[in-house]
């Protein structure tokens, strides 16, 4: 069965880092998505991307974020300059396309633990 | 934005039993209702979904209502095994054809005991 990669699966960085993390979307699926989960909290979405573009992000998005599909395959979160309230698990998830008559399942990523240090 | 409540928060059933975890929702444009399972150190796992214009799904011994007037869905699991202990999330979203955000619940751990 397809599913979601990502990588690396944990990443220790210092606070004002640069870090990216990768992600493989199953192979056919239009839209993309970063969420995030702090330790112990729900998961909270951070970003939506189809065409090459955003479609939606939310509020935790901010100038420090950017995410790009660098080629065919894969898809990444950049944090330009961490912060300790940075670290999370962030999650991959991606879409057939959304709409009545499509499947409207999200597939996750195992996650990437991210710890600022 | 769209708000989701989740309880309870731990569930501790007998194996063998049912357990039923609720939510609310605040956003009468939502649409569809997914439910994710995630195991330790796993990333979230689809396990059933149901859109606004079904009242009730089920595969197997998972079933999820959706009470649309009342902005509330439930996830039933009957006949517990060791196997079911997770953290169980809801979450709601609005189809559009674009963006698609999931707004998730907080989570509950059921945990099924021998």
């Amino acid at each position: 069965e397809p599913e979601v990669t990502q990588t690396p699966s944990h990443q220790v960085t210092q606070m004002g880092q640069e870090v990216i993390l990768r992600c493989v979307p199953i192979s056919n699926h239009l839209y993309f998505y970063w969420y995030r989960q702090i330790l112990g909290q729900k998961v909270e979405f951070l970003v939506s991307f189809y065409n090459n573009e955003i479609s939606e992000k939310s509020e935790i998005f901010d100038d420090q974020f950017s995410v790009e599909r660098p080629d065919g395959s894969n898809f990444t979160l950049k944090i330009r300059s961490t912060k300790l309230e940075d670290s999370a698990m962030y999650f991959c998830a991606s879409l057939l396309f959304p709409g009545p008559y499509s499947p409207d399942t999200q597939y996750f990523g195992p996650g990437t633990r991210l710890t600022v240090l | 934005g769209e708000n989701v409540e989740q309880h309870p928060s731990t569930l501790s059933v007998q194996e063998g039993d049912s357990a039923v975890i609720k939510c609310t929702y605040s956003d009468s444009a939502s649409n569809y209702f997914p439910w994710y399972k995630q195991e330790l150190g796993k990333g979230p796992q689809l396990i059933i979904d149901i859109r606004s214009n079904v009242g009730e799904k089920k595969d197997q011994r998972i079933a999820v209502t959706l009470n649309k007037t009342a902005k509330h869905f439930s996830l039933h699991i009957t006949e517990t095994q060791p196997e079911d202990s997770a953290v169980y999330f809801c979450a709601a979203s609005e189809v559009t054809g674009g963006g698609n955000k999931l707004t998730f619940g907080t989570g509950t751990q059921l945990k099924v005991e021998l």
